[in-house]
């Protein structure tokens, strides 16, 4: 297994610029996560489904969309990016309720907003 | 709102040395407290705790939680230099499915 595999590794956009960070998993996990984390701070939810075709907004949703089409894939849309955004983002995977939410992060992709 | 607070932020010692890390929580329908470890890269889970008072271990870590106290405390003993990260606790929402951090504690081990 693969485990949660994200796609850039790196990446820097100018401002205004769209992009979509890929994330997926290959645990048959139920649910799945976004985070962004900045510099000294912990992991904010930005995003998270609990199965496929069903998404919702976590702590930080603003200048973000995502998509859940099938249940291994959960791309990440940034649509005009914006020097706030400069982070480093996880994708996660969890089974979910009932069996325990000790949730599987992917390695980050560290995104640069010039 | 759903917080968690860690203490101390960071935190420098030598090896050999023992360290417990503090995780305060204020959670509405808790279900469970992890503990993860974040070196270079992506968190990599350490504990879950469910109940009260329960212990676990694993090698030089442990961890327990105190539902009455609504804190957790993890134990390092007899610190290494690959002990060095950030050490997150999360605590996770049962009715909303989230998990909620806090914003770590960064353990340096000096040798």
């Amino acid at each position: 297994n693969a485990g949660v595999t994200q796609t850039p590794k790196f990446r820097i956009l100018k401002i205004g610029q769209s992009m979509t960070l890929q994330c997926t998993q290959d645990m048959n996990h139920n649910y799945m996560y976004w985070y962004r984390q900045d510099p000294g701070m912990g992991l904010k939810l930005i995003y998270y489904s609990v199965g496929a075709g069903i998404t919702d907004k976590g702590e930080v949703p603003n200048g973000y969309n995502v998509s859940r089409s099938t249940t291994e894939d959960f791309p990440l849309r940034l649509e005009l990016a914006a020097p706030s955004q400069t982070s480093v983002y996880f994708c996660a995977s969890s089974y979910g309720q009932g069996l325990g939410n000790e949730q599987f992060f992917g390695p980050g992709t560290r995104l640069t907003v010039l | 709102e759903d917080k968690v607070v860690q203490s101390p932020l960071s935190l420098v010692v030598h090896e050999g040395d023992t360290v417990t890390l503090n995780c305060s929580y204020e959670v509405t329908n808790f279900r469970s407290l992890l503990w993860y470890k974040q070196e270079k890269k992506a968190p990599t889970f350490l504990f879950m705790l469910t109940s009260s008072g329960i212990e676990k271990k694993s090698g030089r870590l442990s961890s327990i939680l105190d539902k009455k106290e609504l804190f957790s405390i993890l134990n390092i003993t007899a610190t290494q230099t690959g002990d060095s990260a950030v050490y997150l606790c999360a605590v996770e929402n049962g009715g909303s499915e989230k998990l909620v951090f806090g914003k770590g504690t960064k353990l340096t081990v000096n040798p």
